[in-house]
Protein backbone atom coordinates (compact mmCIF):
# COMPACT_ATOMS: atom_id res chain seq x y z
CA UNK A 1 0.00 0.00 0.00
CA UNK A 2 0.83 3.48 -0.96
CA UNK A 3 1.60 6.21 2.34
CA UNK A 4 2.26 9.65 2.19
CA UNK A 5 3.47 11.53 5.76
CA UNK A 6 3.83 14.70 6.47
CA UNK A 7 4.75 15.21 9.87
CA UNK A 8 5.01 19.39 10.05
CA UNK A 9 1.06 19.94 10.67
CA UNK A 10 1.86 23.80 10.90
CA UNK A 11 4.41 26.08 10.57
CA UNK A 12 4.87 29.46 11.24
CA UNK A 13 7.58 31.91 9.85
CA UNK A 14 8.43 35.54 9.03
CA UNK A 15 8.61 36.72 5.44
CA UNK A 16 11.60 36.22 4.09
CA UNK A 17 12.50 33.56 5.92
CA UNK A 18 13.26 30.61 4.38
CA UNK A 19 11.10 27.28 4.76
CA UNK A 20 11.24 23.44 4.20
CA UNK A 21 8.40 21.24 4.24
CA UNK A 22 8.85 17.76 4.51
CA UNK A 23 7.31 14.64 2.57
CA UNK A 24 8.30 11.34 3.15
CA UNK A 25 6.19 8.19 1.04
CA UNK A 26 6.10 4.69 0.95
CA UNK A 27 5.52 2.43 -2.12
CA UNK A 28 6.92 -0.40 -3.05
CA UNK A 29 6.32 0.01 -6.78
CA UNK A 30 9.55 1.24 -8.16
CA UNK A 31 7.98 3.13 -11.58
CA UNK A 32 5.99 6.27 -9.39
CA UNK A 33 5.28 10.24 -9.94
CA UNK A 34 5.23 12.53 -6.84
CA UNK A 35 3.13 15.79 -6.53
CA UNK A 36 3.24 19.23 -4.57
CA UNK A 37 0.30 21.09 -4.83
CA UNK A 38 -0.55 24.43 -3.00
CA UNK A 39 -4.21 24.92 -1.40
CA UNK A 40 -4.76 28.65 -0.59
CA UNK A 41 -7.63 29.98 1.04
CA UNK A 42 -9.77 29.90 -1.97
CA UNK A 43 -9.61 26.19 -1.95
CA UNK A 44 -8.80 25.13 -4.99
CA UNK A 45 -5.51 23.07 -5.57
CA UNK A 46 -2.70 24.24 -7.32
CA UNK A 47 -0.26 22.00 -9.08
CA UNK A 48 3.56 22.95 -8.45
CA UNK A 49 5.66 20.02 -9.26
CA UNK A 50 5.60 16.62 -10.64
CA UNK A 51 8.48 14.45 -10.47
CA UNK A 52 9.19 10.51 -11.70
CA UNK A 53 10.72 7.94 -9.57
CA UNK A 54 13.74 7.91 -12.27
CA UNK A 55 14.87 10.96 -12.11
CA UNK A 56 16.50 12.51 -8.96
CA UNK A 57 17.29 15.69 -10.06
CA UNK A 58 16.53 18.71 -7.94
CA UNK A 59 14.70 21.47 -9.65
CA UNK A 60 14.41 25.33 -8.67
CA UNK A 61 11.39 27.12 -10.23
CA UNK A 62 11.99 30.87 -8.57
CA UNK A 63 11.69 30.66 -4.67
CA UNK A 64 10.72 27.12 -4.97
CA UNK A 65 12.92 24.37 -5.16
CA UNK A 66 12.31 20.64 -4.74
CA UNK A 67 14.90 17.73 -3.05
CA UNK A 68 14.09 14.42 -4.20
CA UNK A 69 15.99 11.53 -2.50
CA UNK A 70 14.79 7.67 -3.09
CA UNK A 71 17.26 6.64 -0.81
CA UNK A 72 15.24 8.60 2.79
CA UNK A 73 11.82 8.32 0.17
CA UNK A 74 11.74 12.01 0.42
CA UNK A 75 10.98 14.83 -1.53
CA UNK A 76 10.94 17.96 0.31
CA UNK A 77 9.81 21.58 -0.68
CA UNK A 78 11.71 24.70 -0.02
CA UNK A 79 10.55 28.23 -0.27
CA UNK A 80 13.21 31.04 -0.26
CA UNK A 81 12.52 34.42 1.18
CA UNK A 82 8.99 33.24 1.84
CA UNK A 83 6.30 35.53 1.19
CA UNK A 84 2.80 36.11 2.49
CA UNK A 85 1.34 35.26 -0.60
CA UNK A 86 3.01 32.00 0.05
CA UNK A 87 0.57 31.20 3.18
CA UNK A 88 -1.49 28.48 2.40
CA UNK A 89 -2.09 24.37 2.93
CA UNK A 90 0.79 22.16 0.67
CA UNK A 91 0.00 18.76 -0.42
CA UNK A 92 2.69 16.42 -0.97
CA UNK A 93 1.15 12.99 -2.84
CA UNK A 94 2.24 9.86 -4.60
CA UNK A 95 0.41 8.10 -7.35
CA UNK A 96 2.04 4.61 -8.70
CA UNK A 97 2.04 3.87 -12.79
CA UNK A 98 -0.41 0.46 -12.19
CA UNK A 99 -3.35 2.59 -10.40
CA UNK A 100 -5.24 5.50 -11.02
CA UNK A 101 -5.56 7.25 -7.33
CA UNK A 102 -3.04 9.79 -6.13
CA UNK A 103 -2.30 9.22 -2.20
CA UNK A 104 -1.87 12.81 -0.64
CA UNK A 105 -0.47 13.65 2.67
CA UNK A 106 -2.35 15.26 5.25
CA UNK A 107 -0.80 18.63 4.53
CA UNK A 108 0.98 21.25 5.90
CA UNK A 109 -0.43 24.39 6.85
CA UNK A 110 1.96 27.23 6.19
CA UNK A 111 1.46 30.64 7.68
CA UNK A 112 4.03 33.42 6.69
CA UNK A 113 3.87 36.16 9.13
CA UNK A 114 4.28 40.19 7.80
CA UNK B 1 -13.97 25.91 -20.01
CA UNK B 2 -10.90 27.38 -18.88
CA UNK B 3 -11.10 25.42 -15.68
CA UNK B 4 -12.60 23.20 -13.85
CA UNK B 5 -16.28 24.52 -12.28
CA UNK B 6 -18.35 23.13 -9.70
CA UNK B 7 -21.33 23.41 -8.24
CA UNK B 8 -22.75 24.47 -5.98
CA UNK B 9 -20.15 25.89 -4.13
CA UNK B 10 -21.80 25.78 -0.87
CA UNK B 11 -24.30 23.72 0.09
CA UNK B 12 -26.45 23.46 3.23
CA UNK B 13 -28.67 20.48 3.95
CA UNK B 14 -30.94 17.91 6.75
CA UNK B 15 -29.94 14.78 7.67
CA UNK B 16 -31.47 12.49 5.36
CA UNK B 17 -31.67 14.22 2.23
CA UNK B 18 -30.53 14.00 -1.09
CA UNK B 19 -27.85 16.20 -2.44
CA UNK B 20 -26.37 16.06 -6.18
CA UNK B 21 -23.16 18.17 -6.78
CA UNK B 22 -22.01 18.72 -9.89
CA UNK B 23 -19.34 19.18 -11.75
CA UNK B 24 -17.91 20.73 -15.27
CA UNK B 25 -14.37 19.49 -16.11
CA UNK B 26 -11.73 20.99 -18.57
CA UNK B 27 -13.14 20.69 -22.19
CA UNK B 28 -11.52 18.03 -23.85
CA UNK B 29 -9.89 15.95 -20.82
CA UNK B 30 -11.09 12.51 -21.45
CA UNK B 31 -10.64 11.13 -17.69
CA UNK B 32 -12.80 12.87 -14.62
CA UNK B 33 -12.07 12.47 -10.63
CA UNK B 34 -14.24 13.02 -7.28
CA UNK B 35 -12.07 13.31 -3.90
CA UNK B 36 -13.75 14.36 -0.42
CA UNK B 37 -11.41 16.18 2.20
CA UNK B 38 -12.35 16.55 5.55
CA UNK B 39 -11.53 19.06 7.83
CA UNK B 40 -7.92 18.76 8.57
CA UNK B 41 -7.08 16.01 5.82
CA UNK B 42 -5.94 15.81 2.88
CA UNK B 43 -8.17 14.86 -0.42
CA UNK B 44 -9.00 11.40 -0.36
CA UNK B 45 -9.87 9.28 -3.59
CA UNK B 46 -13.48 8.65 -4.74
CA UNK B 47 -13.87 7.87 -8.02
CA UNK B 48 -12.44 7.69 -11.36
CA UNK B 49 -14.07 8.15 -15.00
CA UNK B 50 -12.64 7.57 -18.21
CA UNK B 51 -14.90 8.77 -20.61
CA UNK B 52 -18.38 7.69 -19.67
CA UNK B 53 -17.46 4.92 -17.93
CA UNK B 54 -16.49 4.64 -14.34
CA UNK B 55 -13.24 2.79 -14.34
CA UNK B 56 -12.46 2.94 -10.58
CA UNK B 57 -15.31 3.44 -7.62
CA UNK B 58 -13.27 1.88 -5.24
CA UNK B 59 -13.19 5.13 -3.11
CA UNK B 60 -16.41 5.90 -2.88
CA UNK B 61 -17.58 5.10 0.88
CA UNK B 62 -21.07 3.19 0.59
CA UNK B 63 -23.64 2.77 -1.61
CA UNK B 64 -25.54 6.19 -0.75
CA UNK B 65 -23.16 7.87 -2.91
CA UNK B 66 -23.27 7.28 -6.97
CA UNK B 67 -21.71 9.19 -9.41
CA UNK B 68 -22.34 9.50 -13.57
CA UNK B 69 -20.88 10.94 -16.47
CA UNK B 70 -23.62 10.01 -19.01
CA UNK B 71 -21.77 12.25 -22.12
CA UNK B 72 -18.44 12.00 -20.97
CA UNK B 73 -17.88 15.50 -19.83
CA UNK B 74 -20.09 16.99 -16.88
CA UNK B 75 -20.43 14.28 -13.81
CA UNK B 76 -22.93 14.51 -11.23
CA UNK B 77 -21.94 12.60 -7.69
CA UNK B 78 -25.20 12.01 -6.12
CA UNK B 79 -25.48 11.65 -1.84
CA UNK B 80 -28.51 9.39 -1.04
CA UNK B 81 -29.85 10.10 2.83
CA UNK B 82 -26.82 12.29 4.16
CA UNK B 83 -25.54 11.93 7.06
CA UNK B 84 -23.63 14.23 9.66
CA UNK B 85 -20.40 12.36 8.92
CA UNK B 86 -20.96 13.03 4.87
CA UNK B 87 -20.12 16.50 5.84
CA UNK B 88 -16.64 17.72 3.70
CA UNK B 89 -15.78 19.68 1.02
CA UNK B 90 -15.78 17.46 -2.79
CA UNK B 91 -13.11 17.74 -4.66
CA UNK B 92 -13.33 17.36 -8.95
CA UNK B 93 -10.27 17.01 -10.87
CA UNK B 94 -9.88 16.55 -14.78
CA UNK B 95 -6.89 15.63 -16.34
CA UNK B 96 -6.56 15.30 -20.58
CA UNK B 97 -5.92 11.08 -20.62
CA UNK B 98 -5.65 9.07 -17.73
CA UNK B 99 -4.19 8.98 -14.21
CA UNK B 100 -0.17 8.32 -13.66
CA UNK B 101 2.05 11.13 -15.39
CA UNK B 102 -1.02 13.28 -16.07
CA UNK B 103 -1.65 16.32 -13.99
CA UNK B 104 -4.69 16.95 -12.35
CA UNK B 105 -6.38 20.49 -12.63
CA UNK B 106 -8.93 20.61 -9.41
CA UNK B 107 -11.83 22.50 -8.83
CA UNK B 108 -12.39 24.97 -6.03
CA UNK B 109 -14.78 22.36 -4.46
CA UNK B 110 -18.45 22.25 -3.26
CA UNK B 111 -18.44 21.93 0.52
CA UNK B 112 -21.03 19.80 1.54
CA UNK B 113 -22.43 20.45 5.64
CA UNK B 114 -25.17 17.89 6.87
CA UNK B 115 -27.03 19.69 10.00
Amino acid sequence: AQKVTQAQTEISVVEKEDVTLDCVYETRDTTYYLFWYKQPPSGELVFLIRRNSFDEQNEISGRYSWNFQKSTSSFNFTITASQVVDSAVYFCALIVNRDDKIIFGKGTRLHILP
Amino acid sequence: GAGVSQTPSNKVTEKGKYVELRCDPISGHTALYWYRQSLGQGPEFLIYFQGTGAADDSGLPNDRFFAVRPEGSVSTLKIQRTERGDSAVYLCASSKSGPGANVLTFGAGSRLTVL
